[in-house]
């Protein structure tokens, strides 16, 4: 059974830092990972859908890696904002449409 | 088409009675899922359709719970006689699915349910 474990459960940092969030997930064999962003009270917003063949994705300040056969995957966010406060979670692709989601990383980025 | 839409945003019933969500995905997304959200938790699969059909539904969806996607458009996830552990953000999400490969997921905005 796939289990999906996202390390910290909380971050706070000062604005402008660099940081990395980390995802990992127990049955190596996913067909994609995808990041997402959730405010509070609020539904998912997509980041990054790195599909089992690659091994990163980059948009604007994120960018996100994969390797499959340690089962991790890394989001990083450069030159961190206030903006960027919310909750990250990480899904594995479980199968062509199932997602099997972590319990989320708490993003406070203090200006 | 500004994205997937969930109606309603928020649900307030009393145990014991029916609810019913709506959600309308992107217009040529395939695939439609419904996940619940509990307050700390990540997103747990409910249910999955590929265009009208239901393929697949986890163990959390009870015989209380029934989901239909008629004609592959919206979907409606019916709860009937609920209780107080349904209270929960229940998302939809829609994807173009190519045979076996997948596209993004986008979520909607959720329907938070509150049994009292």
């Amino acid at each position: 059974k796939q289990e999906v474990t996202q390390i910290p459960a909380a971050l706070s940092v000062p604005e402008g830092e660099n940081l990395v969030l980390n995802c990992s997930f127990t049955d190596s064999a996913i067909y994609n990972l995808q990041w997402f962003r959730q405010d509070p009270g609020k539904g998912l917003t997509s980041l990054l859908l790195i599909q089992s063949s690659q091994r990163e994705q980059t948009s604007g300040r994120l960018n996100a890696s994969l390797d499959k056969s340690s089962g991790r995957s890394t989001l990083y966010i450069a030159a961190s904002q206030p903006g960027d406060s919310a909750t990250y979670l990480c899904a594995a692709g479980e199968g062509p449409y199932k997602y099997i989601f972590g319990t989320g990383t708490r993003l406070k980025v203090l200006a | 088409d500004t994205g997937v839409s969930q109606d309603p945003r928020h649900k307030i019933t009393k145990r014991g009675q029916n609810v019913t969500f709506r959600c309308d995905p992107i217009s040529e997304h395939n695939r439609l899922y419904w996940y619940r959200q509990t307050l700390g938790q990540g997103p747990e699969f409910l249910t999955y359709f590929q265009n009208e059909a239901q393929l697949e539904k986890s163990r959390l969806l009870s015989d209380r719970f029934s989901a239909e996607r008629p004609k592959g458009s919206f979907s409606t996830l019916e709860i009937q006689r609920t209780e107080q552990g349904d209270s929960a953000m229940y998302l939809c999400a829609s994807s173009l699915g190519t045979g076996v490969g997948n596209t993004e997921a986008f979520f909607g905005q959720g329907t938070r349910l509150t049994v009292v």
